[in-house]
């Protein structure tokens, strides 16, 4: 039972363009969500987060929106830049919980 | 500060060889987690640890057995390997509670043959 998906294996996009990254997830008790950024050989690291107190939160280019009703959120990069080229991974947790769970992953390439 | 370090980087193993793979840690964190990445489907939970001396199943735990004596060392061992376990072994590290970002090593990359 795959608890948090991302429907979209890859992704390719024009520098300068927005970048949109989604991710649905089927458990409502999950209420911490995450984006994680991976480079091929390098292990992932935390891009972004949004509690779900919150529908959207931004860091710079990068904004991540819930919606809670959906169970779902998503990922703008805007403007994209080639240096984003990556594989996108979607996590959610529980506050009280131990563990995060992750979705499948998205290749983005942003090209030049 | 080197953050979260995994031992070795690659391995092929033959089927039924026994090898472990080292985690280690020196940002002082209580949880551990060891995850596998296989195409399409993502980073899966094999087993995590809560502190020194805990261990914990995840998503995927058959095949795969884990010990934390120390608290900065969360060793991940397979018995008798089988092609099946073929993957890229992540290591990750957090502090808790209330604090979700985690910490990854670079990967193992194992092929069993």
């Amino acid at each position: 039972d795959q608890q948090v998906k991302q429907n979209s294996p890859s992704l390719s996009v024009q520098e300068g363009r927005i970048s949109i990254l989604n991710c649905d997830y089927t458990n409502s008790m999950f209420d911490y969500f995450l984006w994680y950024k991976k480079y091929p050989a390098e292990g992932p690291t935390f891009l972004i987060s949004i509690s779900s107190i919150k529908d959207k939160n931004e860091d710079g280019r990068f904004t991540v929106f819930l919606n809670k009703s959906a169970k779902h959120l998503s990922l703008h990069i805007v403007p994209s830049q080639p240096g984003d080229s990556a594989v996108y991974f979607c996590a959610a947790s529980r506050t009280s919980g131990s563990r995060l769970t992750f979705g499948e992953g998205t290749q983005l390439t942003v090209n030049p | 500060n080197a953050g979260v370090t995994q031992t070795p980087k690659f391995r092929v193993l033959k089927t039924g060889q026994s090898m472990t793979l080292l985690c280690a840690q020196d940002m002082n964190h209580e949880y551990m987690y060891w995850y596998r990445q296989d195409p399409g489907m993502g980073l899966r939970l094999i087993h995590y640890s809560v502190g020194e001396g805990t261990t914990a199943k995840g998503e995927v735990p058959d095949g795969y057995n884990v010990s934390r004596l120390k608290k900065q060392n969360f060793l991940l061992g397979l018995e008798s390997a089988a092609p099946s376990q073929t993957s890229v072994y992540f290591c990750a590290s957090r502090r808790p509670p209330g604090s979700y970002g985690y910490t990854f090593g670079s990967g193992t990359r194992l092929t069993v043959v």
